[in-house]
């Protein structure tokens, strides 16, 4: 079964704080890796697409990494604001039979002033 | 200008109604999407239709009913809501299946 987890479910941190966020996946034929950003009561916000073929991928204080034989990406954010308070998703794409995209669990994220 | 638009945004209905809930996209995707998020957060596919074809219809009850009339636009209808239907259904879509993904904003579906 594909299965996609997130650790921590929810992380509260000091301003300027660096700070990784995990997700694992039980099927590692993925086709790429999507990492969103959800605030309370809004949609979601696609911060990051990583493809199968890459290892990684950078915007401004953002960097996710992904691992694919061992199951992992790695959501990394550099000197934590509080506006970057919310909860951080990350989804899973396996393209064939298959052919949708799977959310992990999510972890909720507070960055205290 | 909005890329994937859901309307309403809110709605609180009573059990037994039948409602809708729209969706377009203006950014020329081929593929659209409906997700359910549960009062855990938790999201979930429910259908996908590519180019108004249905190609994805998850274990969800067949009270539900996606229509496509065109390829931007894909709309959910559910009869007889139950409490249970209660949630933050998501619209998406994207150009082709694995080229990432656009959500729209979510419609907070309230069944009282």
């Amino acid at each position: 079964k594909q299965e996609v987890t997130q650790i921590p479910a929810a992380l509260s941190v000091p301003e300027g704080e660096n700070l990784v966020l995990n997700c694992s996946f039980t099927d590692s034929a993925i086709y790429n890796l999507q990492w969103f950003r959800q605030d309370p009561g809004k949609g979601l916000t696609s911060l990051l697409l990583i493809q199968s073929s890459q290892r990684e991928q950078t915007s401004g204080r953002l960097n996710a990494s992904l691992d694919k034989s061992s199951g992992r990406s790695t959501l990394y954010i550099a000197a934590s604001q509080p506006g970057d308070s919310a909860t951080y998703l990350c989804a899973v794409y396996y393209g064939g039979a298959t052919n949708k995209l799977i959310f992990g669990t999510g972890t909720l994220l507070a960055v205290q002033p | 200008d909005t890329a994937v638009s859901q309307t309403p945004k809110y709605l609180v209905t009573q059990m037994g109604n039948d409602k809708s809930i729209k969706c377009e996209q203006n950014l020329g995707h081929d593929t659209m999407y409906w997700y359910k998020q549960d009062s855990k957060k938790f999201l979930k596919i429910m259908f996908s239709y590519n180019n108004k074809e249905l190609i994805i219809n998850e274990t969800v009850p067949n009270r539900f009913s996606p229509k496509s009339p065109d390829k931007a636009h894909l709309n959910l209808h559910i009869n007889s809501l139950e409490l249970g239907d209660s949630a933050v259904y998501f619209c998406a879509s994207s150009q082709a299946y694995g080229t990432g993904y656009t959500f729209g904003s979510g419609t907070r579906l309230t069944v009282v």
